[in-house]
């Protein structure tokens, strides 16, 4: 069964430090999505991403935040100056034709931990 | 602003039993809702998609129901499992709209 994969499943980085989360859609999706979670909170939203542009951001998705897809499968979310309430579980999501009506296939995520 | 609540926390069940879960909103209109399910560590699974024109949707032991006039979504599993116990997370979006918003979660427990 096909499914999204994240990699790193567990960065720890020093504060004011880059970050690269990358992700790996499900093959024919085109919609694409970063939601977080932290720890005991619930998944919020960050970004949806659509014909190699963002299509919505949330007040989370500041300029520290930024997402590419740099070729035909990687998705990737760079988080410029590491904060420590940045610290959380990050997870990328896809679906073949936008919320509607399908559903979002969730990866296994990354657990980001900023010290 | 928004609001999606989820009856309670946490819910223990007895194996065997009817587990039913509530989801409620304020300030939103939506115009799908979805469940799923969220072990820990691991990200949501889906489980169920209900629109807004629609009263009941059913999946095997699983039955969802949408009453937009009570702002309220009701998640039964049905023959309940310890393979059940899980977090489960209902979701909305509004129409035209990709972004799913979460509630915080019922963690339930089946118990043998």
């Amino acid at each position: 069964e096909p499914e999204v994969t994240q990699t790193p499943s567990h960065q720890v980085t020093q504060m004011g430090q880059e970050v690269i989360l990358r992700c790996v859609p499900i093959s024919n999706h085109l919609y694409f999505y970063w939601y977080r979670q932290i720890l005991g909170q619930k998944v919020e939203f960050l970004v949806s991403f659509y014909n190699n542009e963002i299509s919505e951001k949330s007040e989370i998705f500041d300029d520290q935040f930024s997402v590419e897809r740099p070729d035909g499968s990687n998705f990737t979310l760079k988080i410029r100056s590491t904060k420590l309430e940045d610290s959380a579980m990050y997870f990328c999501a896809s679906n073949r034709q936008g919320g509607k009506n399908t559903e979002a296939f969730f990866g296994q995520g990354t657990r980001l931990t900023v010290v | 602003s928004q609001k999606i609540e989820q009856n309670s926390e946490a819910l223990n069940i007895q194996e065997g039993k009817t587990a039913t879960l509530t989801c409620n909103y304020t300030n939103y209109s939506p115009a799908y809702l979805q469940w799923y399910r969220q072990d820990p560590g691991r990200g949501p699974v889906f489980l169920l998609l209900i629109r807004e024109n629609e009263k009941e949707k059913r999946k095997e032991r699983l039955k969802v129901t949408f009453d937009t006039t009570l702002k309220q979504s009701l998640f039964h599993i049905t023959a309940s499992q310890p393979a059940d116990s899980a977090t489960y997370l209902c979701a909305l979006a509004a129409f035209g709209n990709e972004k799913l918003t979460f509630g915080t979660g019922t963690r339930l427990t089946i118990i043998p």
